[in-house]
């Protein structure tokens, strides 16, 4: 099946720090990534939508400009947290929609755990 | 966009099957269903999706009733290693290159040996 992978899986940044984490369909092309946030226990909240080569779109009360989403390529999309906080500890989950596909599948990279000291 | 209810948790025993159930009954009429797992630690799999009727492959059977309000995911013969949390999740325009997927808060499911 379709891998999506994450990069780094695990960082560890010190608060007012940046921090980017990459997203890539290994074997399949995306014209549509996603972004997610997990807190403890907690469901998967989507962050944001993002289309090759077209600004995300965010979805409400999470910050544009504190989460730089970047989809250059129709396999890899980033997303930078800028000056993080301890509140912005979370696992970070991206997903890709294959651009040919029929079904409504959506393949989920395994993400990629942030904590702010 | 149709919202998903499913009991928080659940325990079964090794061998046994187990069925989880999922309410949708804003369901729209492009909607799928679609069912995810999630260990700890790792983004969801997919494990099913469907429409209408019944769906099986190779790990799951999903049953959809004809109301289309309610679907219940079917795993046959269960081992510890199924101790997950499972989603059930209904999409609405799906062809839309926007289609998203709501999450809810999924069912925790406990396996004993």
């Amino acid at each position: 099946g379709a891998v999506v992978s994450q990069h780094p899986s695990r960082v560890i940044c010190k608060s007012g720090t940046s921090v980017k984490i990459e997203c890539r369909s290994l074997d399949f092309q995306a014209t549509t990534m996603f972004w997610y946030r997990q807190f403890p226990k907690k469901s998967l909240m989507l962050m944001a939508t993002s289309n090759e080569g077209s600004k995300a779109t965010y979805e409400q009360g999470v910050e544009k400009d504190k989460f730089l989403i970047n989809h250059a390529s129709l396999t890899l999309s980033t997303l930078t947290v800028t000056s993080a906080h301890p509140e912005d500890s979370s696992f970070y989950i991206c997903s890709a929609r294959e651009v040919a596909g029929n079904s409504y599948e959506q393949y989920f990279g395994p993400g990629t755990r942030l904590t702010v000291t | 966009l149709a919202k998903t209810t499913q009991p928080i948790s659940m325990d079964s025993y090794e061998g046994q099957e187990v069925n989880i159930t999922c309410s949708h009954n804003n369901i729209a009429t492009n909607d799928y269903i679609t069912w995810y797992q999630q260990f700890p630690s790792q983004g969801p799999r997919f494990i099913i999706q469907g429409y209408k009727t019944k769906v099986t492959n190779e790990v799951a059977s999903l049953f959809i009733p004809a109301d289309r309000k309610s679907s219940t995911l079917s795993l046959p013969r269960v081992s510890l290693s199924d101790t997950a949390v499972y989603y059930c999740l209904v999409g609405d325009r799906p062809r839309d290159s926007n289609y998203q997927l709501i999450w809810g808060a999924g069912t925790k499911l406990i396996i004993k040996p």
